[in-house]
């Protein structure tokens, strides 16, 4: 199986938006309901921050929201902070009790 | 609260075998699946392999299937991941993870992992 795939690098302004894709197939993003995004930060653990789509654990901030359509899974990050600069990682159930992880993205707050 | 401790990393020839351990605490291991994810240097996160709550079932990415086993000892709260042959490829940080709940697939407490190097 191949990583799910999410753009390499994205940037943004103190206060802006902005949303990172997370496109799969039918087998994984498509098939199911179970997306999950981690954080990372460096020489750190993941931390959850989205799953079943679009649901936020507790602790979480709103500013965080997910969503999916088709084949693809998004999240988006409103009102940008620079505590969000880190590496973010979408998940899918793949079947077969598997699990598939996007090849990350680097969130850079400019 | 809740902990997952790694441990057993270090460096190994390729060809050898090693095996991880994960000790668990503050809350009821017995009833939660396990996972490993690893991240080999500056790349993405890797599933590796889940195992059901009572070790009853196992599951394991392609990549490792036939290599990796991985286990748990629900009296010493402690989940394991044997790996045999290793690879240069096999060279990564190995997280432990827990699966949040049995009716979803994510992840809600992970270890800080322990490194793995394959060098010769």
């Amino acid at each position: 199986q191949s990583a799910l795939t999410q753009p390499r690098s994205l940037s943004g302004s103190p206060g802006q938006s902005v949303t990172i894709s997370c496109t799969g197939t039918s087998s994984d993003v498509g098939g199911y309901n179970f997306v999950s995004w981690y954080q990372q930060h460096p020489d750190k653990a993941p931390k959850l921050m989205i799953y079943d789509a679009n649901k936020r654990p507790s602790g979480v901030p709103d500013r965080f929201s997910g969503s999916k359509s088709g084949n693809t899974a998004s999240l988006t990050i409103s009102g940008l902070q620079a505590e969000d600069e880190a590496d973010y990682y979408c998940c899918s159930y793949a079947g077969i009790h598997t699990l598939l992880f996007g090849g990350g993205t680097k969130l850079t707050v400019l | 609260q809740v902990q997952v401790v790694e441990s057993g990393g270090g460096v190994v020839q390729p060809g050898r075998s090693l095996r991880l351990s994960c000790a668990a605490s503050g809350f009821s291991f017995n009833n939660f699946d396990m996972n490993w994810v690893r991240q080999a240097p500056g790349k993405g996160l890797e599933w590796v392999a889940i195992i059901w709550y009572d070790g009853s079932n196992k599951y394991y990415a392609d990549s490792v299937r036939g290599r990796f086993t991985i286990s748990r000892d629900n009296s010493k709260n402690t989940l394991y991941l044997q790996i045999n042959s290793l690879r240069d490829e096999d060279t990564a940080v190995y997280y432990c993870a827990r699966r949040r709940h049995r009716s979803t697939w994510d992840i809600d407490y992970w270890g800080q992992g322990v490194l793995v190097t394959v060098s010769s």
